[in-house]
């Protein structure tokens, strides 16, 4: 049974738009989630992450937002670059374990 | 090494051979983490390896499968008999825990592609 769900495979926006990609898990003891990059033919590589006893941390154009009590996070990039498309998957953490989602995968147009 | 280094990157294996894949994690973490991506799928856990606790085989979808961590640092993950359904991107992970206190992210190589015939 998949934990952690990113209903959308695929988001495209605008240059210069805001990227909004959603993450929604169904375990109470998660408290700690990750955003995690991926280009193809690479590893996965760390974006932002944020504990539980926040709900938001920012860095840089990336943002995460946390609601606890509708178990659901998004990752906010503004401005969107062509850079930054990529798939990107959330993730969740009881304290050992990570479990991840499907995936997005985000096309920023130019 | 600076980070986590996996090979082959790719391996080409014909079906109901026995494939290695090894993963050497950045030295000083103690968790060692095994996934699979299939073709147009997220990432599925396999394996997880913390110091020298007994490891969680729990997402190990077979008994074809095993992994092993030697000496607390490389580890190799075995797939015996592979079958095409095996084939997949396969990702080892090592991070720092517990994660209370610092960062605790994963960091990944680059993977495995396993091609199975």
């Amino acid at each position: 049974d998949q934990q952690v769900k990113q209903n959308s495979p695929s988001l495209s926006v605008q240059e210069g738009r805001i990227s909004i990609l959603n993450c929604d898990y169904t375990n109470s003891m998660f408290d700690y989630f990750l955003w995690y990059k991926k280009y193809p033919a690479e590893g996965p590589t760390f974006l932002i992450s944020i504990s539980s006893i926040k709900d938001k941390n920012e860095d840089g154009r990336f943002t995460v937002f946390l609601n606890k009590s509708a178990k659901h996070l998004s990752l906010h990039i503004v401005p969107s670059q062509p850079g930054d498309s990529a798939v990107y998957f959330c993730a969740a953490s009881p304290g050992n374990q990570f479990y991840f989602g499907t995936g997005t995968s985000l096309t920023v147009i130019p | 090494g600076a980070g986590v280094s996996q090979s082959p990157s790719n391996k080409v294996t014909e079906k109901g051979k026995d494939v290695e894949l090894r993963c050497d994690p950045i030295s000083g973490h103690t968790a060692l983490y095994w996934y699979r991506q299939s073709l147009g799928q997220g990432l599925e856990f396999l394996i997880y390896f913390q110091g020298n606790s007994a490891p969680d085989k729990s997402g190990l979808p077979s008994d074809r499968f095993s992994a092993e961590r030697t000496g607390g640092s490389v580890s190799t993950l075995t797939i015996q008999r592979t079958q095409q359904e095996d084939s997949a991107v396969y990702l080892c992970a090592s991070s720092f825990l517990p994660h209370k206190g610092n960062t605790g992210e994963l960091f990944f190589g680059e993977g495995s592609r396993l091609t199975v015939l």
